[in-house]
């Protein structure tokens, strides 16, 4: 059984650049989540996706966007990026069938710094 | 709106030494209230969940218990590899936790 997985696991990018973020489920997951975390934070919810829909959204602006695909795995597009950007980026998968439990599976991050 | 606060901030116990790490909630209605460990440069990582006002769970040295306002997460005789960020979150959507800022523990020797 693979975890989660996540894609690239560091970047850095520019003010005003676009980025993408990916992330495997783990087997069997039909939900994913995802959470920007702050350096010394608790995760912030972004939005959650199951079959293919957004089912649920945080306090994060348009700019913030995702996608989920057949297979569950899923993206994180961030446009027009701002130095507070800078952050932890995690993806969770769980069952549930879009109301998850609360027990999230993360995967290690993607850890985005913006110049 | 939902608030998770977290105490103490950080804490340093030496092995063996007992303590508890405190999650005051307010929330409009919770659906559950779940505790995971984080280690420095990786996810967090699943511990606990609880429903109700009364309920405990115990995992090795860990035992997590819930009152209606706050939730406890007692540590017996920790270990040195006990050191990590404990983070409490709530569930009061279909979709979203809260979480708190988190406990930073550290276990000496």
């Amino acid at each position: 059984e693979t975890g989660v997985t996540q894609s690239p696991t560091h970047l850095i990018k520019t003010r005003g650049q676009q980025v993408t973020l990916r992330c495997s489920s783990q087997s069997g997951h039909n939900t994913v989540s995802w959470y920007q975390q702050a350096l010394g934070q608790g995760p912030q919810f972004i939005f959650q996706y199951y079959r293919e829909e957004e089912n649920g959204r945080g306090n994060f602006p348009p700019r913030f966007s995702g996608l989920q695909f057949p297979n569950y795995s899923s993206e994180l597009n961030v446009n027009a990026l701002e130095l507070d950007d800078s952050a932890l980026y995690l993806c969770a998968s769980s069952l549930g069938g879009g109301v998850p439990t609360g027990e999230l599976f993360f995967g290690e991050g993607s850890r985005l710094t913006v110049l | 709106e939902d608030q998770v606060t977290q105490s103490p901030e950080a804490l340093r116990l030496q092995e063996g030494e007992s303590s508890s790490l405190n999650c005051s909630y307010t929330v409009s209605g919770l659906r559950g209230l779940f505790w995971y460990r984080q280690d420095p440069g990786k996810g967090p990582e699943f511990l606990f969940t609880l429903y109700s006002a009364g309920e405990e769970k115990e995992k090795e040295r860990l035992k997590a218990t819930l009152t209606k306002k706050e939730s406890f997460l007692h540590i017996t005789a920790p270990k040195p590899e006990d050191s990590a960020t404990y983070l409490c979150a709530v569930q009061t959507s279909a979709s979203k936790l809260t979480f708190g800022t988190g406990t930073r523990l550290q276990v000496t020797l």
